[in-house]
């Protein structure tokens, strides 16, 4: 069966960076994209932006250009999704989903917080 | 403010049939197809809806999708407590190149 499996909560201060794993098992990793996405507190689900797992290719959120990095390891089935220049209002719990064909994200990770606090 | 408007909460009783809609732009929902997610902070979310009215597999045959221009909707018939839950909606936008969700409802069952 298909597992996704996030590595597990941070705590990070202002300014600093975080980098959360997403490990995939089940089906074969290069088939099917990675999308993370995020949910903090009060607020809704936000994109912030999807890895290719069999070329070079990504594609990041506006709002986050410059400040995350996601990439994969075919190897171990693993996505990463690093954070820089973390703020208070990026703590979050973190996603990281399959991307089926089209937006289709069909099987998603436990979730990772994040919480950045001085 | 989301791309994508939806109504912030919407409640119903057991058994009832209960319908959220999704507002867009013909760079999302009008030229696209629209999925629907429901979230339970604390739990994973979960895909309901695929391309605009196609349920995954183990998705009950309770919860339906439709889509018509730049809106869409999702229905739940047979309302249960365990419908209890933050529901998305969510489409590409074209003109932005991400992926769009909106606000999110919250679904309370009285």
């Amino acid at each position: 069966q298909i597992q996704v499996v996030q590595s597990g909560p941070e705590m990070r201060k202002p300014g600093a960076s975080v980098k959360v794993s997403c490990k995939t098992s089940g089906y074969r990793f290069t088939t099917s994209g990675i999308t993370w996405v995020r949910r903090a507190p009060g607020k809704g689900l936000e994109w912030m932006g999807w890895v290719s797992t069999s070329s070079d290719m990504s594609n990041y959120a506006q709002k986050f250009r410059g400040r995350v990095t996601m990439t994969t390891d075919t190897p171990t089935s693993t996505a990463y999704m690093e954070l820089r220049s973390l703020r208070s209002d990026d703590t979050a719990v973190y996603y990281c989903a399959r991307n089926n064909y089209g937006s289709r994200l069909d099987y998603w990770g436990q979730g990772t917080l994040v919480t950045v606090s001085s | 403010q989301s791309v994508l408007t939806q109504p912030p909460s919407v409640s119903g009783t057991p058994g009832q049939t209960v319908t959220i809609s999704c507002s867009g732009s013909y760079s999302n929902i009008g030229s696209g197809d629209l999925y629907w997610y429901r979230h339970l902070p604390g739990a994973a979310p979960q895909l309901l809806i695929y391309n605009n009215d196609q349920r995954p597999s183990g998705v009950p045959d309770r919860f339906s999708g439709s889509k018509s221009g730049t809106s869409g909707s999702l229905a739940l018939s047979g309302l249960l407590s365990e419908d209890e839950s933050d529901y998305f909606c969510a489409a590409w936008d074209g003109s932005l190149n991400a992926l769009v969700f909106g606000g999110g409802t919250k679904l309370t069952v009285l």
